[in-house]
């Protein structure tokens, strides 16, 4: 399976301000993905990250909010903006497309906390 | 909607005992299903997946598919402690560049 990198691991920010999480996988992957998992809930895509294309966002989500970037099969980019404690969250990259069956694995996570 | 729906227990096993967790899932066009095991402040592990009917076993995981009745289980033999997780199944609805649908989870406490 792929390794999959994130940074920052965690973090504390002001109200107001945004966050780019940065996601690095060791080889070329199909798709990248985006997910926050609030505590005690499971998971919530938030949006499909598309090289060489805009995101595709899921229902409750928006760019002006959550920018992706994708510049290439390796890398992508999640920025949190104008952050409010309710963005307080895990934010999760995953990725797809190097296996048979389409399987996803998961980076470690970013630990996001808004005050 | 696609939905996927699984019992948020806790679920609690003695160790040594069979641990069985449930999914079931709306759409009937789907065609992989996955399971992943998330400790508690971790992500989510991928530790099985299965395409078609029947049982697929790995180890101490047996995962089992019934897509008439649109159901998918994990079966953990000689629970252990080390087993106490939450288990989320996951559903892929088509081939293709489309991310998995995932329920809500399950939590196994394995009691030692």
């Amino acid at each position: 399976s792929a390794v999959i990198s994130q940074k920052p691991s965690r973090d504390i920010c002001q109200r107001g301000t945004s966050l780019t999480i940065q996601c690095q996988v060791d080889s070329q992957v199909t798709m990248m993905f985006w997910y926050r998992q609030q505590p005690g809930q499971s998971l919530t895509l938030i949006a499909t990250a598309n090289q060489g294309s805009e995101a595709t966002y899921e229902s409750g989500f928006v760019i002006d909010k959550f920018p992706i970037s994708r510049p290439n099969l390796t890398f992508s980019t999640l920025t949190v903006s104008n952050m409010s404690p309710e963005d307080s969250s895990i934010y999760l990259c995953s990725v797809s497309g190097g296996g048979a069956f389409d399987e996803q694995y998961f980076g470690p996570g970013t630990r996001l906390t808004v005050t | 909607q696609k939905e996927v729906e699984q019992n948020s227990g806790p679920l609690s096993v003695p160790e040594g005992a069979i641990a069985s967790l449930n999914c079931t899932y709306s759409d009937r066009g789907s065609q992989s299903f996955f399971w992943y095991r998330q400790y508690s402040g971790k992500s989510p592990e991928l530790i099985m997946f299965i395409y078609s009917n029947g049982d697929k076993e790995d180890g101490r995981f047996t995962a089992q598919l019934n897509k008439a009745s649109q159901y998918v289980s994990l079966l953990i033999r000689d629970s252990q402690p080390s087993d106490s997780a939450t288990y989320l199944c996951a559903v892929k609805a088509r081939s293709g560049n489309t991310p998995l649908v995932f329920g809500k989870g399950t939590r196994l406490s394995v009691i030692a």
